[in-house]
């Protein structure tokens, strides 16, 4: 069935350090990718997404990008800052945007 | 605010209770989606409405869970007769239905059960 694997769990990062979350999907008719961040008691932030018909976006310190052929995607943050701790979800959808599919999330501790 | 709502945030109910919460999305979004996340997991996709129409269910929603809009607006998610493992938070969120930014979902901040 449907599936999205997300690597690492926990990634622990020196603040101004880089960190970079890896997805792999298993339906190849997916052509959504969102990434969310979601802080302790609250939902999920929708951060930045990229579409199948476009190899990277980037926002300010984030970057994502995908790779069709293999199935990944990534999400690169770059000049990590304390606030950025949070754990991100990674997110598969096809058109239309509904029912995605979300990877079990990786917990990203930024130390000061 | 116009982000999306949920009431309540967190609710606490003895086995065999029924439990009813409610979602207010974005006003302009006609798309509203319900999720459980567990502890240390992803959100699961649970149904989806375009206006009042619910269009697609997962087989986690099993016949004590229903879900309703009645009017295309807000919506609401009720357990009859909850179990344990039922307990989880329940996300809402909500989107546009066609042109730029049909695929964003937004998610309120959740209801928190605990099923003693």
């Amino acid at each position: 069935g449907e599936n999205v694997e997300q690597h690492p769990s926990t990634l622990s990062v020196q603040e101004g350090d880089s960190a970079v979350i890896k997805c792999t999907y298993s339906d190849s008719a997916s052509n959504y990718f969102p990434w969310y961040k979601q802080e302790l008691g609250k939902g999920p932030q929708l951060i930045i997404d990229i579409r199948s018909n476009v190899g990277e976006k980037k926002d300010q310190r984030i970057a994502v990008t995908l790779n069709k052929t293999a199935k990944h995607f990534s999400l690169h943050i770059t000049e990590t800052q304390p606030e950025d701790s949070a754990v991100y979800f990674c997110a598969a959808s096809k058109t239309g945007g509904f029912k995605t599919i979300f990877g079990a999330g990786t917990r990203l501790f930024v130390k000061a | 605010d116009t982000g999306v709502s949920q009431d309540p945030r967190h609710k606490i109910t003895k086995r065999g209770q029924n439990v009813t919460f409610r979602c207010d999305p974005i006003s302009e979004h006609n798309r509203l989606y319900w999720y459980r996340q567990t502890l240390g997991q992803g959100p699961e996709f649970l149904t989806y409405f375009q206006n009042e129409a619910q269009l697609e269910k997962s087989r986690l929603l099993s016949d004590r869970f229903s879900a309703e809009r009645p009017k295309g607006s807000f919506s609401t998610l009720e357990i009859q007769r909850t179990e344990q493992g039922d307990s989880a938070m329940y996300l809402c969120a909500s989107s546009l239905a066609g042109g730029v930014g049909s695929y964003e979902q937004y998610f309120g901040p959740g209801t928190r059960l605990t099923v003693t």
